[in-house]
């Protein structure tokens, strides 16, 4: 059963990077594609970017191509980078499994982890 | 960009009543719509896939049903465990987008 865990700073300033990284466990980055999708406080779910396996991504136009994603097969984990962060970033950020590449359903979901922006 | 929109926004039951959400989106995603459910503090938990089909090990009284524009969320007897929010989710295009949410509260 895949589960996921995930790490990153969670109090950053504006115009700094967020830098967050999620482990998959019980399972392959091979095997499926990975996804990080993020919620403002108290508000709705929007859709960041997924990457694969072989490092092939794509992202959400909204933010302006701030975002980087990677994986680190070795490691069994992969990461994202948001640039130039505002407090308009400030939300809870998740990781999860995406089970079709280029449009798919989420499944399992990390625990979140809440970013907050503030000078 | 395909815009998702749910009603209502509240929706207020009983314990062993039916909930009917609904899901609306601005064009047709065919049958490319997953359910999820989030209680406070914690992640969304993928509830439906393929507009109708259950993921694995969720309970039977969670239905979904629908295809094009219009889909529904039905819980046949609500549980307690079951208050929360509802998000649908359209999957027809590689941008990925969410409904709003419909909050599920004790009557």
């Amino acid at each position: 059963q895949v589960q996921l865990q995930q790490w990153g700073a969670g109090l950053l300033k504006p115009s700094e990077t967020l830098a967050l990284t999620c482990i998959v466990d019980g399972g392959s980055l091979s095997d499926s594609y990975w996804a990080w999708i993020r919620q403002p406080p108290g508000k709705g779910l929007e859709w960041i970017g997924e990457i694969n396996h072989s490092g092939s991504t794509n992202d959400n136009p909204s933010l302006k191509r701030r975002v980087t994603m990677s994986v680190d097969t070795s490691k069994n984990q992969f990461s994202l980078k948001l640039t130039s962060v505002t407090a308009a970033d400030t939300a809870v950020y998740y990781c999860a499994r995406g089970l079709r590449f280029g449009g798919g359903w989420f499944d399992p979901w990390g625990p979140g982890t809440l970013v907050t922006v503030s000078s | 960009e395909i815009v998702m929109t749910q009603s209502p926004a509240t929706l207020s039951v009983s314990p062993g009543e039916r909930a009917t959400l609904s899901c609306r989106a601005s064009q047709s995603v065919n049958n490319n719509l997953a359910w999820y459910q989030q209680k406070p503090g914690q992640a969304p938990r993928l509830l439906i896939y393929g507009a109708s089909t259950r993921a694995t090990g969720i309970p039977a009284r969670f239905s979904g049903s629908g295809s094009g524009t219009e889909f529904t969320l039905t819980i046949s007897s609500l549980q307690s465990e079951d208050f929360a929010v509802y998000y649908c989710q359209q999957y027809n295009n590689w941008l990925p987008f969410f409904g709003p949410g419909t909050k599920v509260n004790i009557k």
